[in-house]
C-alpha cells in the first residue's frame, strides 16, 4: 500500500469555524509533513513530524495546529482562518525525513468565506 | 529567495520531442529531487539525486546535478500527452526543504 489518504477532498469553512484535516497512510514511513500550496506556485511546508514528534515548524500562525495521534496518522485543526488561507493542503510522508522520497496524498482543497 | 528557480516557466512541445528543464540553486544541497503534479492534484516523486551523483536514469526520465554551478536538469524523452504537467525541483539542505518555482509543461497530442 503506497497511497496516502487525505479526507475531506473539499472544505468550505467560515472565518469564525473550527475545522480539523485528516491524513493517514499505512506504509510504516515515520517521517509526516503537511504543505500549503497556492495556485500556480509551489508547495510550502508548514510542519513536519518525524517520529511523531514535530520537528519543523515553519513560522506558521498559530490558526494552524499540528497534531500527530501515531505514527500513521496525521491531523490539521484550523481555527479563525483568514480568506487569504484558502488554499490546497497537502499532507506527505516519507521514510527517511528529507531523505528520502516523500508520497503526496490528493490534497484538501479548502476555501475560507 | 531560498527556492530553487526553474527555467522556462512553461514548456510546449510536440508528443514525440524531448522536454528539458531545468533547476537552479543558490545553497549546498545534500539531495534533489523532482516532482511531477497533475493539475492541482498531489505531487508525485520522480527521481532523487544525491549531492556525490553527477546522473540518474528512471525510465525516459534523465536528471543531471552539477554542485559546482548549482543546477540540476530533467529530460524527458519521447515526450506522451500524459507528461502534461507541472514539474518541481525540490532541494534538501540538511535542515530546510523547498520547493523550486516549477515547470509547466503541455504535450500536444
Amino acid at each position: 500500500d503506497t497511497e496516502v489518504t487525505q479526507t475531506p477532498k473539499h472544505l468550505v469553512m467560515g472565518m469564525t469555524n473550527k475545522k480539523s484535516l485528516k491524513c493517514e497512510q499505512h506504509m510504516g514511513h515515520r517521517a509526516m509533513y503537511w504543505y500549503k500550496q497556492k495556485a500556480k506556485k509551489p508547495p510550502e511546508l508548514m510542519f513536519v513530524y518525524s517520529y511523531e514528534k514535530l520537528s519543523i515548524n515553519e513560522s506558521v500562525p498559530s490558526r494552524f495546529s499540528p497534531e500527530c495521534p501515531n505514527s500513521s496518522l496525521l491531523n490539521l485543526h484550523l481555527h479563525a482562518l483568514q480568506p487569504e488561507d484558502s488554499a490546497l493542503y497537502l499532507c506527505a510522508s516519507s521514510q527517511e525525513g528529507h531523505l528520502s522520497e516523500q508520497y503526496f496524498g490528493p490534497g484538501t482543497r479548502l476555501t475560507v468565506t | 529567495s531560498q527556492q530553487g528557480e526553474e527555467d522556462p516557466q512553461a514548456l510546449s512541445i510536440q508528443e514525440g520531442e524531448n522536454a528539458t528543464m531545468n533547476c537552479s540553486y543558490k545553497t549546498s544541497i545534500n539531495n534533489l529531487q523532482w516532482y511531477r503534479q497533475n493539475s492541482g492534484r498531489g505531487l508525485v516523486h520522480l527521481i532523487l539525486i544525491r549531492s556525490n551523483e553527477r546522473e540518474k536514469h528512471s525510465g525516459r526520465l534523465r536528471v543531471t546535478l552539477d554542485t559546482s554551478k548549482k543546477s540540476s536538469s530533467l529530460l524527458i524523452t519521447a515526450s506522451r500527452a500524459a507528461d502534461t504537467a507541472s514539474y518541481f525541483c525540490a532541494l534538501y539542505t540538511g535542515n530546510q526543504f523547498y520547493f523550486g518555482t516549477g515547470t509547466s509543461l503541455t504535450v500536444i497530442p
